[in-house]
């Protein structure tokens, strides 16, 4: 079925470094979709691509989907304690309708 | 608008029982999904609730299941508990018709542990 790996699995940064998780699946995708968990909270929509080359930002976040629409990255300019979290890619999964398949998320940790 | 609400938060059960969790969507929203999430799996996807049928399945045995009310409001069973079945369990929900065309909003979750 379908699968999409995410790296790296563990992130540990200091303040104001950048940080960048990716998304890789074998097959092409409709569509991606990245959420943000915080510690002991739940996952927060951030944000969808749809677009072959898609390119999205928001104020440091940068989102891109690759030109053959087999892979995602997410990157934080800049990083602040405000960013830890783990950060999940979602996947459709294949024809299979509304089902979402997410990557095992990367957990970003930020020294001050 | 309120968010989505689950209940109960926590819930502490013995291995054998059965457990009923529920989730109120978004109002308006259609679609009701369910995530188990465990720090070795990650999130999966149980079964998603379309207008009160069951629209896609996860990979996950008979003792799971669930259902959506007229209201959208779902609830999801899990009978015969085992110790793996401890996890947090998360309801999200969505506009629908195309499902993963529109963001998921996640309820703060079911912490459930079975002892």
């Amino acid at each position: 079925g379908q699968q999409v790996m995410q790296i790296p699995q563990y992130q540990h940064v200091q303040e104001g470094e950048d940080f960048t998780t990716y998304c890789n699946s074998s097959t092409t995708l409709s569509n991606i979709q990245w959420y943000k968990q915080r510690p002991g909270g739940h996952p927060v929509f951030l944000i969808q691509l749809v677009k072959s080359g898609e390119v999205k930002k928001q104020k440091r976040l940068t989102f891109q989907f690759g030109e053959a629409k087999k892979n995602s990255s997410l990157h934080i300019t800049a990083t602040q304690t405000t960013d830890v979290g783990t950060y999940f890619c979602a996947v459709k999964a294949g024809n299979q309708g509304g089902k979402l398949i997410f990557g095992q998320g990367t957990e970003l940790s930020v020294k001050p | 608008k309120a968010g989505v609400t689950q209940t109960p938060r926590y819930l502490i059960k013995t291995r054998g029982q059965q457990v009923t969790l529920s989730c109120s969507p978004i109002s308006g929203h259609r679609s009701v999904s369910w995530y188990q999430q465990t720090p070795g799996q990650g999130l999966q996807f149980l079964f998603e609730y379309f207008s009160e049928t069951q629209r896609n399945k996860g990979n996950f045995p008979g003792r799971f299941s669930g259902r959506q009310f007229s209201n959208s409001r779902s609830e999801m069973n899990v009978s015969t508990l085992e110790l793996g079945d401890s996890a947090l369990y998360l309801c999200a929900s969505s506009w629908g018709q195309a499902f993963s065309d529109y963001e998921q909003y996640f309820g703060p979750g079911t912490r459930l542990t079975v002892t």
